[in-house]
């Protein structure tokens, strides 16, 4: 099984600030990685496919990057509404999602 | 637009069995690899199934093989997924999800399962 491990646990930051994530694969991925926001209450949210390519409706304020097994989700100015759980996945052997990232505001 | 509306959740005895179903609208059904993932607060997320658009390829979890079975009616755009054998750790919100190119890219809103005694 492909272990995905996200750091940090918790960001606290401001709004309008940078917030970058990470996501770290125990085996190389290629780049079939993807991100997902999560709001208390709410199921996940597709926001980056195979790394870098951000998915339908999706603010351009949100990138990301990487490959083979460090991936990158970076939220160039925080808004109120990014505040959440983001998760990474990867595809290329069966599904699994890293533990999560909280980014709350500080 | 995508709608995937998750049911049958409930409160269970270990060992008891209980059949969700996900409908679906707003895209063709029959187009799609559909999965169901679960969340808890211990393992966090966990993809459980997935059955192929027409139903002629099902996969399973290790941790559930055996014990779950997935299918859909296409005629009904509608997604199951029998549970039996059910286990304290099987304790979860289940989600269903589309695939688009191996990529989730819509979530129902999940139903709660509680495993209890």
């Amino acid at each position: 099984e492909i272990v995905l491990t996200q750091s940090p646990a918790t960001l606290s930051l401001s709004p309008g600030e940078r917030a970058t994530l990470t996501c770290r694969a125990s085996q190389r991925v290629s780049t079939s990685v993807a991100w997902y926001q999560q709001k208390p209450g709410q199921a996940p949210r597709l926001l980056i496919y195979d790394a870098s390519n951000r998915a339908t409706g999706i603010p351009a304020r949100f990138s990301g990057g990487g490959s083979g097994t460090d991936f990158t989700l970076t939220i160039s100015r925080l808004e109120p509404e990014d505040f959440a759980v983001y998760y990474c996945q990867q595809r290329a052997n069966w599904y699994t999602f890293g533990q999560g990232t909280k980014l709350e505001i500080k | 637009q995508v709608q995937l509306v998750e049911s049958g959740g409930g409160v269970v005895q270990p060992g008891r069995s209980l059949r969700l179903s996900c409908a679906a609208s707003g895209f063709t059904f029959s187009r799609y690899s559909i999965h169901w993932v679960r969340q808890s607060p211990d393992k966090g997320l966990e993809w459980v199934a997935v059955v192929s658009y027409d139903g002629s390829k099902k996969y399973l979890a290790d941790s559930v093989k055996g014990r779950f079975t997935i299918s859909r009616d296409n005629a009904k755009n509608t997604l199951y997924l029998q549970m039996n054998s059910l286990r304290v750790d099987d304790t979860a919100v289940y989600y269903c999800v589309r695939e688009q190119w191996l990529v989730f890219d819509y979530w129902g809103q999940g139903t709660l399962v509680t495993v209890s005694s």
